[in-house]
């Protein structure tokens, strides 16, 4: 029963670098969220897709980009890294929009 | 304004001790509402979802005020594993249901 699965869990990358954060899920859930979480911020949203085949933007979606591969699959792509990136990052998914959401174990990106 | 505010604390209680936070909401057609804990370098996690006849789950009870555009967290007894931070979480209306979450309020139980 592993829920909302994050890879990787720890990244350094250098400033301009790219890289993709992968989230799956194993729920059959319909939506599926991307938050990034900085100290005195809260959790705040980059990018989501209420349903497969769909993706929009959320509040802090500058220098990010998502793929919704499958149902299961959520993906988030940085492609030119920069130290404000630096952060923990989020998947989450639910069953619509409206329901509780389950988070992965999270992404701790530092950006040097 | 943001649009799920909540007093950051840290509320220092002891244990055995009640306490209570609250957040406010900008968004009156708002439709969905939850309490979420994150334990330091954790991951969120549903606590429980606020009706609006409010409801309990042991130790927790959690209300809803729609027309003051507030829900609370009540914590009795508190215990030392209770330290954690606890984050609102408000979703629905105007067409758009993703969920918002406040910054959080920490708690820390001392013995």
């Amino acid at each position: 029963n592993a829920g909302v699965t994050q890879t990787p869990k720890f990244q350094v990358l250098k400033t301009g670098q790219s890289m993709t954060l992968q989230c799956a899920q194993d729920m059959n859930h319909n939506s599926m969220y991307w938050y990034r979480q900085d100290p005195g911020m809260g959790l705040r949203l980059i990018y989501y897709s209420a349903s497969e085949g769909t993706t929009d933007k959320g509040e802090v979606p500058n220098g990010y980009n998502v793929s919704r591969l499958n149902k299961r699959e959520f993906s988030l792509r940085l492609e030119s890294a920069a130290p404000s990136q630096t952060s923990v990052y989020f998947c989450a998914s639910s069953e619509v929009v409206r329901t509780e959401a389950f988070f992965g174990q999270g992404t701790r990106l530092t950006v040097v | 304004r943001k649009e799920v505010e909540q007093d950051p604390g840290p509320f220092n209680v002891p244990e055995g001790a009640t306490v209570a936070f609250n957040c406010t909401y900008s968004n009156s057609a708002s439709q969905s509402f939850f309490w979420y804990r994150q334990d330091c370098r954790k991951e969120p996690k549903l606590l429980m979802s606020v009706y609006s006849s409010g409801n309990e789950d042991g130790r927790f009870t959690a209300q809803l005020n729609r027309a003051s555009q507030y829900i609370s967290l009540l914590i009795r007894d508190s215990k030392l594993s209770d330290s954690a931070t606890y984050l609102c979480v408000v979703s629905g209306g105007g067409g758009s249901y993703i969920p918002t979450f406040g910054r959080g309020t920490s708690l820390i139980v001392h013995p």
